[in-house]
């Protein structure tokens, strides 16, 4: 275990629903990401959070909104999304530059 | 364009064998390259983590090696196990470091067959 937990792991929804993804960590880390992952291609960062101020948003649509409560706490609020938003989406979190510790991902279908 | 290119995309390897994988990258300025191992359905862990003055770095059976000059990296595998069976990633730190200056590598798909 790396310290950092995902909920759910798979999540079904229509492009009518609204979901949210969970994302925790136990490491005293600064800072939170957000990683899209589809099959055959490289991680894409979403976005980033440091002391829960989100430092980066790399071009994501408003369907996808992130919410960091506090440093542990990252959520990833879903709604009206589209079948190629099907993915594995992954959490990570790191203290500055250190290396980036990743939970075990929430694999969504949009059908 | 900062970029990093793996290879090759998948391997298939018998169990006892060894292997390497191969990252090549135009990242610049350079910071510091990891390799990560991602099993199905998981997030990825790092494997190592190596800056420009690091030319190897080993980690039980895995061992990668850095060519700054040349901008590559490999990840060897020696006497591979069923369980070494996973997706590779390189990924390579542009800048001074930050939160948002990761590039990463597609990965290579690394079967390991009985």
């Amino acid at each position: 275990e790396t310290g950092v937990t995902q909920t759910p792991r798979h999540l079904v929804m229509g492009m009518t629903n609204k979901k949210s993804l969970k994302c925790e960590q136990h490491l005293g880390h600064n800072a939170m990401y957000w990683y899209k992952q589809s099959a055959k291609k490289p991680l894409e960062l979403m976005f980033v959070y440091n002391f829960k101020e989100q430092t980066e948003n790399n071009s994501v649509p408003s369907r996808f909104s992130p919410e960091c409560p506090n440093s542990s706490h990252l959520f990833l609020h879903l709604h009206t999304l589209q079948p190629e938003d099907s993915a594995l989406y992954l959490c990570a979190s790191s203290r500055t530059e250190h290396e980036q510790y990743f939970g075990p991902g929430t694999r969504l279908t949009v059908t | 364009k900062n970029q990093v290119e793996q290879s090759p995309q998948s391997l298939i390897i018998l169990e006892g064998k060894n292997c390497t994988l191969q990252c090549n990258y135009t990242v610049s300025p350079f910071s510091n390259l990891r390799w990560y191992k991602q099993d199905t359905g998981r997030g990825p862990v790092s494997l190592t983590i190596m800056t420009f003055s690091e030319n190897t770095k080993s980690n039980g059976r895995y061992t990668a090696t850095l060519d700054a000059d040349t901008k590559q990296s490999s990840l060897h595998i020696t006497a591979s196990q069923l369980s070494d069976s996973a997706s590779y990633i390189c990924v390579v730190s542009a800048g001074s470091g930050g939160y948002n200056k990761l590039i990463f590598g597609a990965g290579t798909r690394l079967a390991v067959h009985p």
